[in-house]
């Protein structure tokens, strides 16, 4: 079954400053999926990569896909406390998302 | 749009007792799943429906836990004689175009 690492587990970063987490498949990813979620709270599909080099913004997010190393990157740029959270990636299995255990993000004001 | 809703959004039930969640989805999603999150984990699939067949149930941990759909709307999932290790959230997702999923809030349950 195809395994999911995130890195790194959490992130405290102080408001402005930009941060950058990983999701590093076990398998090839045939597609790589970001979402994020707040405590007590469903997740919140952030965007969805399917090609290798592909990358994909919004707003102050910035996803990419790298098929050879099997990782995607998600980037923030000057965080705000909004950004705060656990972000999700999840991989194409079939019939269901196979999910990493999450990157909790604290951003401090 | 109305999202995915699920529902109660917190159960507190006694070991032993019977428990039902249920999730409704995005109007037209063909597709539901339904995930178990444990406290610190990732998301644990469980089952999967395509209308109101669930092709997929593999993720089921226990005879314990069985799920339904009608009318390819909402979804109940049933724990009976629930354990403290089910403690969980649990989410349901449903799907026009897979594999890209929308997700509900979720239904915190808590064993005593």
């Amino acid at each position: 079954s195809q395994e999911l690492e995130q890195s790194p587990q959490s992130l405290i970063v102080q408001e402005g400053k930009n941060l950058t987490i990983n999701c590093t498949s076990s398998k090839t990813l045939y597609g790589l999926y970001w979402y994020k979620q707040k405590y007590g709270e469903g997740l919140i599909f952030l965007m969805m990569l399917q090609k290798g080099g592909e990358e994909k913004s919004h707003e102050k997010i910035t996803a990419k896909l790298d098929e050879k190393k099997q990782q995607s990157s998600l980037h923030i740029t000057a965080s705000q406390p909004s950004h705060a959270g656990i972000y999700l990636c999840g991989a194409d299995g079939g019939n269901r998302l196979a999910f990493g255990k999450g990157n909790q993000v604290v951003v401090i004001p | 749009g109305a999202g995915v809703s699920q529902s109660p959004s917190n159960k507190v039930t006694e070991k032993g007792k019977d428990v039902e969640l249920r999730c409704d989805p995005i109007s037209g999603h063909t597709a539901l799943y339904w995930y178990r999150q444990r406290l610190g984990q990732g998301l644990e699939f469980l089952i999967y429906f395509q209308g109101n067949s669930a092709p997929d149930k593999s993720g089921l941990p226990s005879d314990r836990f069985s799920a339904e759909r009608t009318g390819e709307s909402v979804s109940t999932l049933t724990i009976q004689r629930t354990q403290q290790e089910d403690s969980a959230v649990y989410l349901c997702a449903s799907s026009l175009v897979m594999p890209t999923q929308y997700f509900g809030p979720g239904t915190r349950l808590t064993v005593l």
